[in-house]
């Protein structure tokens, strides 16, 4: 079945650093989208791209889809207490409503 | 606007007993989906109703496992019998397609985590 590979299993950074994390597949998808779970809470939804290529940003977040449509990565500028939390992606392919997900990216920031 | 809602929030069961669980989708959402968290791995996809019927239902892991939207409201997700390996927090999204097609954004509600000793 369709897998997404999330990287790393989780950070732990000093606030004001930048963060990257990334997802690869073996199948391509028409949407990918970043998801983010806070504690307690369900997932909310950061960044959607459609277009092969794309770079979206959405404040200090950054995401990217992978030109051959089976990657993707989310970049943190300068981080703050409050994007600590669990970052999911997840692809969408033509035709379906289902998401898939990867396993996720456990972030911690340290002050 | 309300969000949508899952009860209860935590659920701790015996292995063999019944649970059921409750989602409320945002209003006006006819899309409905049910997806499972198992400890430290993916969110798994299990199923996707468009008001009360069943779209897609390819994630179900097996019979013990009955969602129901009657009425296209609300949607109910029973385990009988609890297994262990039910354990998990499950959640229920909601979306309201965009005209031309299925980029739509699905809202997810908090959880349910179950607990099956």
């Amino acid at each position: 079945g369709q897998q997404l590979n999330q990287s790393p299993q989780s950070m732990f950074i000093q606030e004001g650093e930048d963060v990257s994390m990334n997802c690869t597949s073996s199948s391509i998808f028409n949407t990918w989208l970043w998801y983010k779970q806070d504690p307690g809470e369900g997932p909310v939804l950061l960044i959607a791209l459609y277009k092969a290529g794309e770079l979206t940003s959405n404040g200090r977040l950054t995401a990217q889809f992978g030109i051959t449509r089976k990657d993707s990565f989310l970049n943190i500028s300068a981080s703050i207490p409050s994007d600590v939390g669990i970052y999911f992606c997840a692809g969408q392919t033509s035709g379906t409503y289902k998401y898939i997900f990867g396993t996720g990216t456990r972030l911690k920031v340290l002050a | 606007e309300a969000g949508v809602t899952q009860f209860p929030s935590h659920s701790v069961i015996e292995k063999g007993q019944t649970v059921t669980l409750r989602c409320d989708p945002i209003s006006g959402h006819d899309n409905l989906y049910w997806y499972r968290r198992v400890m430290g791995k993916e969110i798994k996809f299990l199923l996707h109703f468009v008001k009360e019927s069943k779209q897609d239902e390819s994630g179900m892991p097996n019979n013990r496992f009955l969602a129901e939207r009657t009425g296209g409201t609300y949607s109910t997700l029973k385990v009988q019998p609890a297994e262990l390996e039910d354990s998990g927090v499950y959640f229920c999204a909601s979306s309201q397609p965009l005209a031309g097609g299925p980029l739509n954004e699905q809202f997810f509600g908090p959880g349910t985590r179950l607990t099956v000793l």
